[in-house]
């Protein structure tokens, strides 16, 4: 089973569109991250959510909105596509434990290139 | 605020030569520190971390210790394998807060036969 899947796996839209990717863990943690990863490869947090309450909220237009129904869910809903939105989008989660850094698990990446 | 530096790539090696990629970092308190790997095409995942000073992290033969007082955490692997041929990241997560993993830029190693 997979731990951390996320849907679509590829996408590929125009400028303007808005798009959603989807994120799932089974893993029973309680955190979940969003990062982007720009084409030359670095990675840079977006926003994290801790039992669906919003705990990162890194300097992103606010065209990017999270959304966490669940513990096990985090979407990325993006408005007014850009060009520079292009970019793999990484889904993690971990389990928050006091005083303490647990691993991260990241997702597969989501590849979104806007046209 | 918290930083990593990691050496520039491509690092390109023959088979069973050795691996050292320099990884420093900057950050207050006592980070966590961690190597992901990324083979092409596929996501992270976790090489190997250390949580505290002196710890080393070990998995499939590749090695790092935490050096607090040079504050660095570099990767080292003393035979590698064309399969090892994928992009490495340092990365720390800050003492404290929410596990908010902070990367360094990532270096490219090619293996060639």
């Amino acid at each position: 089973d997979t731990a951390v899947s996320q849907t679509p796996k590829y996408l590929v839209t125009q400028m303007g569109n808005d798009k959603s990717i989807k994120c799932e863990q089974n893993l029973g943690h309680d955190t979940m991250y969003w990062y982007k990863q720009d084409s030359k490869k670095f990675l840079k947090i977006m926003f994290s959510y801790n039992n669906k309450e919003l705990i990162i909220n890194e300097t992103v237009p606010n065209r990017f909105s999270p959304k966490s129904p669940d513990k096990a869910h985090l979407n990325l809903h993006i408005n007014s596509l850009e060009l520079g939105d292009s970019a793999v989008y990484f889904c993690a989660s971990s389990q928050v434990v006091s005083g303490s850094s647990e691993t991260q698990y990241f997702g597969p990446g989501t590849r979104l290139l806007v046209l | 605020g918290d930083s990593v530096t990691q050496m520039e790539g491509p690092v390109t090696l023959s088979e069973e030569a050795f691996l050292t990629i320099n990884c420093t970092y900057t950050a207050t308190g006592y980070p966590s520190l961690f190597w992901y790997v990324q083979y092409p095409g596929e996501g992270l995942q976790l090489l190997l971390k250390a949580t505290k000073a002196d710890d080393k992290g070990s998995n499939k033969g590749f090695e790092a210790t935490y050096r607090k007082e040079t504050t660095s955490f570099h990767l080292e692997k003393g035979s590698v394998q064309v399969s090892d041929s994928a992009v490495y990241f340092c990365a720390l997560s800050a003492s404290g807060g929410y596990n908010k993993l902070i990367f360094g830029a990532g270096t490219r190693l090619a293996v060639h036969p």
